[in-house]
């Protein structure tokens, strides 16, 4: 069964700064990687997504994808208070099951 | 553009009542529909899934049921209710499209008592 696993659990980091997050899998056939935010008592909304190797960049966003290593990150530049939430990372075969890693708790203070 | 909706925003039920939550999609044919439950503290975790009018799929034995009973409609329901139910239940939908993102709804947030 597909294993998500993330990292760190919580991060506490300045404003200005680069925030790293780390997710790895288990099933090398998995197809969809996606990044979530949820703040408290909110639903999940879809950040980034990556379908192939390589990276992504949205804004101050960047997701990177290595499946050899079964390993994906998102990294966020210039981090803003405003960023602090909840992350999840998620990995889905070919859209019937999405499985999502327990979570880093990011908080940007000022 | 397409619109998720959740019913009810939230519910406090007791212990043995029955349950049922909506989720309706708008402006998008034929949608991959889930249902998703995370309960407080825990990580999110998917219960169903649906492709298509009438067929529902299990992942996750929780004493729970789902129906698609139109296009657009996705319910979940049980006949009775355990205080192990109680958290936040999220209906998402995906395009059929090979480069489509999950979308969620707002959620429900149940309390079992």
């Amino acid at each position: 069964q597909q294993k998500v696993q993330q990292s760190p659990e919580s991060l506490i980091v300045p404003e200005g700064a680069m925030t790293s997050l780390n997710c790895t899998f288990s099933d090398s056939a998995s197809q969809y990687f996606a990044w979530y935010r949820q703040h408290s008592g909110k639903a999940p909304k879809a950040l980034m997504s990556i379908f192939s190797n390589g990276e992504k960049e949205e804004g101050r966003f960047t997701i990177h994808l290595n499946k050899a290593s079964l390993h994906f990150s998102l990294h966020i530049r210039d981090s803003q208070p405003s960023d602090s939430a909840l992350y999840l990372c998620a990995v889905s075969d070919s859209g019937t099951y999405q499985r999502f890693g327990t979570g880093t708790k990011l908080q940007v203070v000022p | 553009a397409q619109t998720i909706h959740q019913w009810p925003v939230a519910e406090i039920k007791a212990v043995g009542s029955p349950l049922s939550l909506g989720c309706t999609i708008k402006g998008k044919s034929s949608p991959n529909l889930y249902w998703y439950w995370q309960a407080t503290g825990g990580t999110l975790q998917q219960l169903f899934y649906s492709i298509t009018v009438g067929q529902v799929e299990s992942v996750v034995q929780l004493n729970l049921s789902a129906s698609r009973p139109k296009d657009d409609q996705f319910i979940l329901s049980t006949e009775k209710l355990l205080l192990s139910h109680s958290g936040f239940y999220l209906c998402a939908w995906r395009g059929t499209g090979a480069n489509s993102d999950y979308t969620f709804g707002s959620g429900t947030r149940l309390l079992v008592i």
